[in-house]
């Protein structure tokens, strides 16, 4: 089983619509979770950490099921501006300096 | 604020010839650093990363090098490059502490093709 795995799409969503996506981690000792947003040929930037309870910022939400050991990232309304490709990162936290990252999913948010 | 740069944005080098990629961290003081490579279709892989000047951890065995001459400073170094060295590079730095040694931020990365 891959460390994180996500599914790599592309999810082609129309705008306004509401799109999920779900990233699975093998190490049930994980500690810490991210989602990173990446523009086509540009660096990856921090989206949102993903707290136990849940988190919300603006149209973006994202879940810890600690349980299935996968979380997920719900963004309601999309806009064109959210075309691009999402990575889910998990950071185990046993005194290294790794994390892992996700292939990423690509999402396209036609007009 | 903090910022990286980092450089040059592409680079086209032929198999045999030497690599050196900068790095360099403004805004903050005795940062993590770290060297990503992204190959296509892959996920980020952890090539190098250094808590400290001279300090430099690995990864991955391949024939790069790293280097931290400075606080701010890290480099990315090969003697000679192979066809399997292209790929996208991307420099990183977080701050440490609980909490906040997991979250970073990157450089603007180099498109590296060797042929």
């Amino acid at each position: 089983r891959k460390e994180v795995e996500q599914d790599p799409g592309p999810f082609n969503v129309p705008e306004g619509a509401t799109v999920a996506f779900n990233c699975t981690y093998s190490n049930s000792a994980s500690q810490s979770f991210f989602w990173y947003r990446q523009d086509c040929r540009k660096e990856p930037k921090l989206l949102m950490s993903v707290y136990s309870s849940g988190n919300e910022d603006g149209r973006f939400t994202a879940q810890l099921n600690r349980a299935s050991q996968y979380i997920s990232l719900l963004i309601r309304d999309s806009k064109l501006s959210d075309s691009a490709t999402y990575l889910c990162v998990v950071y185990s936290g046993a005194g290294s300096y790794q994390l892992t990252f996700g292939k990423g999913t690509k999402l396209s948010v036609i007009p | 604020s903090q910022t990286i740069h980092q450089w040059p944005a592409t680079l086209v080098q032929p198999v045999g010839s030497p690599l050196s990629l900068e790095c360099t961290v403004e805004g903050t003081s005795n940062p993590n650093l770290y060297w990503y490579r992204q190959a296509a279709g892959r996920g980020l892989q952890l090539l190098f990363y250094s808590v400290g000047i001279g300090q430099i951890s690995s990864e991955v065995p391949q024939n790069l090098s790293a280097s931290r001459p400075q606080d701010r400073q890290f480099i990315l170094s090969s003697k000679k490059l192979l066809l399997s060295d292209s790929g996208f590079y991307l420099c990183a730095w977080s701050s440490k502490g609980q909490g906040t040694n997991e979250k970073l931020f990157f450089g603007s990365g180099t498109q590296l093709s060797v042929l």
